[in-house]
């Protein structure tokens, strides 16, 4: 158990809706990232927060967005929805910008997102 | 530009022979070096790391061997076993970009019986 939640683990929705995804970070981290893999593919980076503030922006589209809440969970809207949108979208958090910091991250078990 | 490159898609070793995964980078302001390890619909977890003032870390079955000239890290997996099989990651980070992590494409390692 990393110590990171999402939720919902699973979604199934239909092309041109919106989705939320919701991420609990390990307890004392303050950094939150949101990763997606499609099919088959590598883990793509599409965005990190710091203590509620965007710290760095991977292969997000304008379609997305995220933001950190005070009390440091995170959520992933996506919007307008096509079909290749349909991934595993994962969230991590780390001690990042934190002295206890060492680099690693820990990840939730993910959320599937189908788009139909 | 892959600062991180795993050359290798796929994998394939008998159980209980070496598994050993590669690793290629271009930073050489790459200060460490982590391993996580993928199963199918699960998050990566972390396996193991290690910083670029070394050349080797070793945990139970698993050795991480860095070749700064080379730009290339190794992990061995020995013996592998069944539960091996899996997607491995190589990810590094720099002090100067505060420790973003830059992932490689993966390796997907299958353990035969």
């Amino acid at each position: 158990d990393s110590g990171v939640t999402q939720t919902p683990k699973h979604l199934i929705t239909a092309t041109g809706q919106r989705v939320t995804l919701r991420c609990s970070p390990r307890s004392g981290d303050l950094s939150v990232y949101w990763y997606q893999q499609s099919l088959d593919q590598g883990l793509q980076f599409l965005i990190q927060y710091y203590n509620g503030e965007e710290r760095a922006k991977g292969n997000i589209l304008e379609r997305f967005s995220a933001q950190q809440f005070p009390d440091l969970h995170s959520e992933l809207n996506l919007s307008s929805l096509e079909l290749g949108d349909s991934a595993l979208y994962f969230c991590a958090s780390s001690a990042w910008g934190q002295v206890k910091n060492t680099g690693e991250l820990f990840f939730g078990e993910g959320s599937r997102l189908t788009v139909l | 530009d892959q600062q991180v490159k795993q050359n290798s898609p796929s994998l394939s070793v008998q159980e209980g022979r070496i598994s050993i995964l590669n690793c290629d980078y271009t930073n050489s302001m790459f200060d460490y070096f982590l391993w996580y390890k993928k199963y199918p619909a699960e998050g990566p977890t972390f396996l193991i790391s290690i910083s670029s003032i070394k050349d080797k870390n070793e945990d139970g079955r698993f050795t991480v061997f860095l070749n700064k000239s080379a730009k290339h890290l190794s992990l061995h997996i020995v013996p592998s076993q069944p539960g091996d099989s899996a997607v491995y990651f190589c990810a590094a980070s720099a002090k100067d970009s505060n420790y973003q992590l830059i992932w490689g494409a993966g390796t997907k390692l299958i353990i035969k019986p």
